[in-house]
């Protein structure tokens, strides 16, 4: 089946600082999506991306289908910001669809 | 307007009894989605409901059943509970069985199996 793998794994920033998570997927798909997932288990999803780039406040995200990766970009980070990034990838099959997770990115924003 | 509501939020279970998770979809949506969610890993895909059918399945054992009602709740069942069960249990809802839009996941039930 296809791979979803993100990276990094782990991910320690000073507030304000920049960074870059990587998805990276093995096969052609329908859709991609960025979630966050709180400390208390739930999941809001950030993006549905497919394909080009969107931004909405200081984060962006870009998909760039025929390489088969996507980047989210959080810019100026806040603590809030802490927690953890999964890719979901999204394949359209007879009757219905699976949505398929990477193992995500952890991430702890410091004051 | 309510989301993904799940219930219960915890449960506690010994090896060899069976539970009941309960998710109710957000207004609007008619097909379900449950995850298995191990600590520290990324949410699996278990199975997909429909016009009440199984649609999709993903790798996981016969004693993981659901159902889906006419008014588009749901319930995941699972017999002969095992230690490695234990887990965070999500339930996602969307309009219709297309690619993803409007995905949109309960807060979960965590299931401990002792």
């Amino acid at each position: 089946g296809i791979q979803v793998e993100q990276s990094p794994p782990d991910l320690i920033l000073q507030e304000g600082a920049n960074s870059t998570l990587r998805c990276n997927f093995s096969d052609s798909v329908n859709n991609l999506q960025w979630f966050h997932q709180n400390p208390w288990g739930q999941l809001i999803n950030l993006f549905y991306i497919p394909s080009g780039t969107k931004q909405n406040g200081r984060l962006s995200a870009t998909t760039v289908a025929t390489e088969r990766y996507s980047l989210l970009y959080i810019s100026s980070s806040q603590t809030t910001d802490s927690g953890v990034y999964f890719c979901a990838v999204v394949r359209g099959l007879r009757g219905g669809f699976k949505t398929i997770f990477g193992a995500g990115t952890r991430l702890f924003v410091k004051a | 307007d309510a989301g993904v509501t799940q219930s219960p939020t915890h449960l506690i279970k010994t090896r060899g009894q069976q539970v009941t998770l309960r998710c109710s979809p957000k207004s609007g949506h008619d097909t379900v989605s449950w995850y298995q969610q191990a600590l520290g890993q990324g949410p699996q895909f278990i199975f997909q409901y429909y016009e009440e059918e199984e649609r999709q399945r993903g790798n996981f054992p016969d004693r993981f059943s659901g159902h889906q009602f006419p008014n588009y709740s749901s319930e995941l069942n699972v017999n002969a509970l095992l230690l490695g069960d234990s887990a965070l249990y999500l339930c996602a809802s969307s309009p219709g069985t297309g690619t993803g839009y409007g995905y949109t996941f309960g807060s979960g039930t965590r299931l401990t199996v002792v």
